[in-house]
This record gives C-alpha cells, sequence and structure tokens, in this order.
C-alpha cells in the first residue's frame, strides 16, 4: 500500500491514557478517512476529511478525536482509552477527481487497550 | 438506515467456482465495491460496479443490480490463495464524502 502510511504499528495501553494515531500520505489526496474493524463488524466509519482543515463524524466516532492540519496527514486521537477501543485501525485516501473510484488503505494500526 | 448483508463464511474447492452475494439498503448509492482481505493485512480493491450489469476482470466478477439492491462477486478457477474475506461496500455520496459504508465481510475457505 505505497503511500499510505500509518504508525505506529501496533500499540499496548492502559485504559485511561491518550495516544494519537498518525496517517501520512504522499498521493495529494483529498479525501481521508479512519476506518476500525472489530471481528464479525467489518470496517466502521469513525471520523473523515474532505480537506485540509475539516473533519466529520462517521458511524462511530464517540471516544475519537481527530485533526486534519496538513493535506497529508490525518490524525486519530484517544484522549482516554478504553478496552471497547482495543481494534484494528485502518486509514484510507481518495482523490476527488476521476480516478477517485479508488480507494488506498494503509497497513493498519493493531491496538490494544488493557 | 444504512444496510449491508452478506453471508459470513463460505467453504469451496479448489479449481471451483463460487459466488458471494451483496443485498444492500442504503440512504444514497454512488457505486459497489469489493474488496479482499487476507488475514492481518489491508483490504485490497477488486471491482467496482456503478451502473447495472457485470464486470468482468480476469478470474472475478462482478454484478449490480440497483432495482433490486444487489450485487455478487464470482471467484472462477478457485485457487488456495483465494482463501480471504471479501468485503461488500457502498459508497454513499452522503454529505459529499462519498464514504464507502462496509457490510461485514464473507471469509471464504478454499479447501483443496
Amino acid at each position: 500500500n505505497a503511500g499510505v502510511t500509518q504508525t505506529p504499528k501496533f500499540r499496548v495501553l492502559k485504559t485511561g491514557q491518550s495516544m494519537t494515531l498518525l496517517c501520512a500520505q504522499d498521493m495529494n489526496h483529498e479525501y481521508m478517512y479512519w476506518y476500525r474493524q472489530d471481528p464479525g463488524m467489518g470496517l466502521r466509519l469513525i471520523h473523515y476529511s474532505v480537506g485540509e482543515g475539516t473533519t466529520a463524524k462517521g458511524e462511530v466516532p464517540d471516544g475519537y478525536n481527530v485533526s486534519r492540519l496538513k493535506k497529508q496527514n490525518f490524525l486519530l486521537g484517544l484522549e482516554s482509552a478504553a478496552p471497547s477501543q482495543t481494534s484494528v485501525y485502518f486509514c484510507a485516501t481518495r482523490s476527488r477527481g476521476i480516478e477517485g473510484n479508488t480507494i488506498y488503505f494503509g497497513e493498519g494500526s493493531w491496538l490494544t487497550v488493557v | 438506515g444504512q444496510n449491508i448483508d452478506q453471508p459470513t463464511e463460505m467453504t469451496a474447492t479448489e479449481g471451483a467456482i463460487v459466488q458471494i452475494n451483496c443485498t444492500y439498503q442504503t440512504s444514497g448509492f454512488n457505486g459497489l465495491f469489493w474488496y479482499q482481505q487476507h488475514a492481518g493485512e489491508a483490504p485490497t480493491f477488486l471491482s467496482y460496479n456503478v451502473l447495472d450489469g457485470l464486470e468482468e476482470k480476469g478470474r472475478f466478477s462482478s454484478f449490480l443490480s440497483r432495482s433490486k439492491g444487489y450485487s455478487y462477486l464470482l471467484l472462477k478457477e478457485l485457487q488456495m490463495k483465494d482463501s480471504a474475506s471479501y468485503l461488500c461496500a457502498v459508497r454513499d455520496p452522503g454529505d459529499s464524502s462519498y464514504k464507502l459504508i462496509f457490510g461485514s465481510g464473507t471469509r471464504l475457505l478454499v479447501r483443496p
């Protein structure tokens, strides 16, 4: 998945700790998304952004915050981690133009909250 | 509301053909996608349908009927490496975000 990089790839947090996941893309894409994936539940949209400086809530936004200060970066924050936030997190990007039918995924970030 | 349904699991034999169905009810529609996801990896794009009919791409084909809210992914000449989860996703134009709404995925096991 060249072009979309997620850091960190693995992280273990204690309940109540905070952390930030970084998604960086070098494809100059306008749209960026954060999904979480849990067993048997597919991918669920947490937050998304349609451009620099804009963010919006997705399907499961509670407990998360996001920021898109630079076009190439989309940050996902957990202010006070809970065990229910143990999941695999995927960032995705797409362009606005005709080639925007293709969505590019990062390789995922595995987060465990104990 | 948004609802996308797929079978949870399917099993097929190497060399055979398998059809994975997807039905959807969403507030908006701007195309249907199929993704393949191997365990521990990110989803990878397989197909995109926005008009009714069949799209063929090598061993994989995807069909869409918008009036029925129905799609299927057809995999021919199954190989062991096709064992993976297959995700159906509908693009909802919504507030111009064109976000993808995913089904829960179908886990396909290909046996020798």
